[in-house]
């Protein structure tokens, strides 16, 4: 199966703060989906971006397809953006490979 | 609302007991999926169907079963064969398996042995 890893694994920010979050995948998906995960398990939709660049208010993603990552770029922090971050590539019959995530923290 | 409704939130199983975990969708969604997560990691897929009355085993299977017999409705059971069945479990549907269509997810139902 495709294998994807996820950098940093943890990250603290000081509120206000800029950060990029990565995604590299093992061989060719599909699709690349971001997931946020709030402190109560919640996994709310972000992106849905095979490649380019799109954007949501303080967040927007890109895929490189061809090189086969993804990066996810938070700015100007909040402390509602705490939780778990995943990324899962999509494959087979719209199939999903996550990754074991980037939890950050945002402190005031 | 539309969406995909998990019950219950918290489920407790005795050791040998099989225990049932609802999804129900009203999305009009074909495919649906079986998640399960354990603290610190990713999503891993239990079972998937794409449609009514047929269903894929996916990565992890092994002490689980599942059925579609309403396109709204995708139960997950957690035999007595799955040793070690304590985690978070996550439905999910999209509209169809075509590879364009993201997945959305409900919000969880959390299973501890007692």
């Amino acid at each position: 199966g495709i294998q994807v890893e996820q950098s940093p694994p943890d990250l603290i920010l000081q509120e206000g703060a800029n950060s990029t979050l990565r995604c590299n995948f093992s061989d060719s998906v599909n699709n690349l989906q971001w997931f946020h995960q709030n402190p109560w398990g919640q996994l709310i939709n972000l992106f849905y971006i095979p490649s380019g660049t799109k954007q949501n208010g303080r967040l927007s993603a890109t895929t490189v397809a061809t090189e086969r990552y993804s990066l996810l770029y938070i700015s100007s922090s909040q402390t509602t953006d705490s939780g778990v971050y995943f990324c899962a590539g999509v494959y087979g019959n719209n199939r999903l490979a996550f990754g074991k995530g980037n939890q950050v923290v945002v402190i005031p | 609302d539309g969406g995909i409704t998990q019950s219950p939130k918290y489920l407790f199983r005795k050791e040998g007991q099989n225990v049932t975990l609802s999804c129900e969708q009203n999305l009009n969604h074909d495919a649906m999926y079986w998640y399960r997560q354990d603290p610190g990691q990713g999503l891993r897929l239990i079972y998937y169907s794409q449609i009514v009355n047929d269903f894929q085993k996916g990565d992890i299977a092994e002490g689980y079963s599942v059925s579609r017999e309403k396109k709204e409705s995708f139960p997950l059971t957690v035999t007595s064969a799955q040793k070690n069945p304590t985690a978070f479990y996550l439905c999910a549907s999209s509209k169809d398996r075509v590879d364009n269509q993201p997945q959305h997810f409900g919000d969880g139902t959390r299973l501890s042995i007692l």
